[in-house]
């Protein structure tokens, strides 16, 4: 059975501040899709990142980035230079056949 | 990126009522699409798996015949909620993708509150 746990519930940090995410996953599979939503107030979840399991390159997007390490099973999500935009609840999720999304952090960015 | 929209995108009814939400993608064909349930302060449980022109698979714990699932064409998936009750209260969202490892694409949601 595959199981995503974001430890974090709720993170505040205040505008300018860089934040990380934290994203653990369990799965037996080898070839698996890794994924980070984000859900702002008004509900829609926004597809942020995909990343398969063979591609363990760290990826930059922005101010956005990700650090994926197999050896730890992890997928963190890191925001740089936060904004009050970037108030919502984030989402990782483990799909194999099926979406299994993590408990969420809710990130709150204060100006 | 590939849209998907909703509607209602938020629905008030009565008790015993039935409401149904429709779930589109707007510029991709989606061979398989997903309702799911959110409580407030809570992640996404899923309800059902559907792909056009066959029967939902449902999840364990949602009856089939309260929500019923229609996936008439690539760009279309109807959720009913029949006989609503109050606990039928939720935010519910739909997702779409196409292809078997491919992204799923959420929809806005749909907020019903049952009275």
């Amino acid at each position: 059975a595959q199981k995503v746990t974001q430890a974090q519930t709720e993170i505040s940090v205040v505008e300018k501040e860089d934040v990380t995410l934290d994203c653990v996953y369990e799965t037996r599979d080898t070839t698996y899709y890794l994924f980070w939503y984000k859900q702002p107030p008004s509900g829609e979840l926004v597809f942020l990142i995909r990343r398969n399991s063979f591609d363990e390159q760290n990826e930059i997007s922005g101010r956005y980035s990700w650090n994926f390490q197999k050896s730890t099973s992890s997928f963190n999500f890191t925001i740089t230079a936060s904004q009050v935009v970037d108030s919502a609840v984030y989402f990782c999720a483990l799909s194999e056949i099926m979406l299994t999304f993590g408990g969420g952090t809710r990130l709150m960015v204060k100006p | 990126g590939a849209v998907v929209s909703q509607h209602p995108s938020r629905v008030i009814c009565k008790s015993g009522t039935s409401v149904k939400i429709e779930c589109r993608s707007l510029d991709f064909q989606a061979t398989t699409m997903f309702w799911y349930r959110q409580f407030p302060k809570q992640s996404l449980m899923l309800m059902a798996t559907s792909n056009e022109g066959s029967k939902a698979t449902y999840e364990q714990g949602v009856e089939k015949d309260k929500f019923l699932i229609n996936h008439a064409s690539l760009t279309l998936s109807t959720l009913t909620v029949t006989s609503a009750h109050p606990e039928d209260s939720s935010f519910y969202i739909c997702s779409a993708r196409n292809g078997f490892q491919e992204t799923q694409y959420f929809g806005p949601g749909t907020r019903l509150l049952v009275l």
